[in-house]
């Protein structure tokens, strides 16, 4: 079964510099959540959309910005990068009528330089 | 807002013994309960998950547990198997899509051979 598809899998850049993660959800999910996952931590939600609109909000850094697309995909943009941005960053995807059954995908590992 | 404990945050045990993960919530609110897996490298997979209106649930070797007054819910396996080695994390959120699952720090499983 498809899954749900985030690009790139790595990603390095320097200190100050931006980035821009994908999500592809699965096939007629319409809701799209992501996670940051430090070093031996758990999940840390940061932001969910539904229908391009945002639906919960976490501890995502003003530095952040995300949206959703007519298509149900999703980008996070993460500006003036830190240091402590150093993570791995999941995307997960749900179907509103399976009320919060959450798929992961293998996420987007950053590194900063 | 919702805070999840985890315990104990490593289990080592022999293969065919079974394994014993708690978690509490403080959130009364809180009515979904799912479990993920987590190997090294990978994003979360969903094991199994229990709503509040169900006091246990099985699937095949794992079952899960709630005690909605004293929010607790366990995971259980049995006939553990070296493939169980993983990290295994529980979260607490609303039954409702787009909201955030709120994770616990993790249990570090191993099962020796």
């Amino acid at each position: 079964a498809a899954g749900v598809i985030q690009s790139p899998r790595h990603l390095i850049k320097e200190k100050r510099e931006t980035a821009t993660l994908k999500c592809y959800p699965i096939p007629r999910h319409d809701t799209v959540y992501w996670y940051q996952q430090g070093p031996g931590q758990d999940p840390q939600f940061l932001i969910s959309f539904y229908e391009k609109m945002q639906s919960d909000k976490g501890s995502i850094p003003d530095r952040f910005s995300a949206q959703q697309f007519s298509d149900y995909h999703s980008e996070l943009n993460m500006s003036s990068l830190e240091l402590g941005d150093s993570a791995l960053y999941f995307c997960a995807s749900s179907l509103v009528g399976q009320a919060n059954i959450q798929y992961f995908g293998a996420g987007t590992r950053l590194s900063v330089l | 807002g919702e805070n999840v404990e985890q315990h104990p945050s490593t289990l080592s045990v022999q293969e065919g013994d079974s394994a014993v993960i708690k978690c509490t919530y403080s959130d009364s609110a809180s009515n979904y309960f799912p479990w993920y897996k987590q190997e090294l490298g990978k994003g979360p997979q969903l094991i199994i998950d229990i709503r509040s209106n169900v006091g246990e649930k099985k699937d095949q070797r794992i079952a899960v547990t709630l005690n909605k007054t004293a929010k607790h819910f366990s995971l259980h396996i049995t006939e553990t198997q070296p493939e169980d080695s993983a990290v295994y994390f529980c979260a607490a959120s609303l039954n409702q899509a787009g909201t955030a699952l709120i994770f616990g720090k993790g249990t570090t499983l191993s099962v020796s051979s």
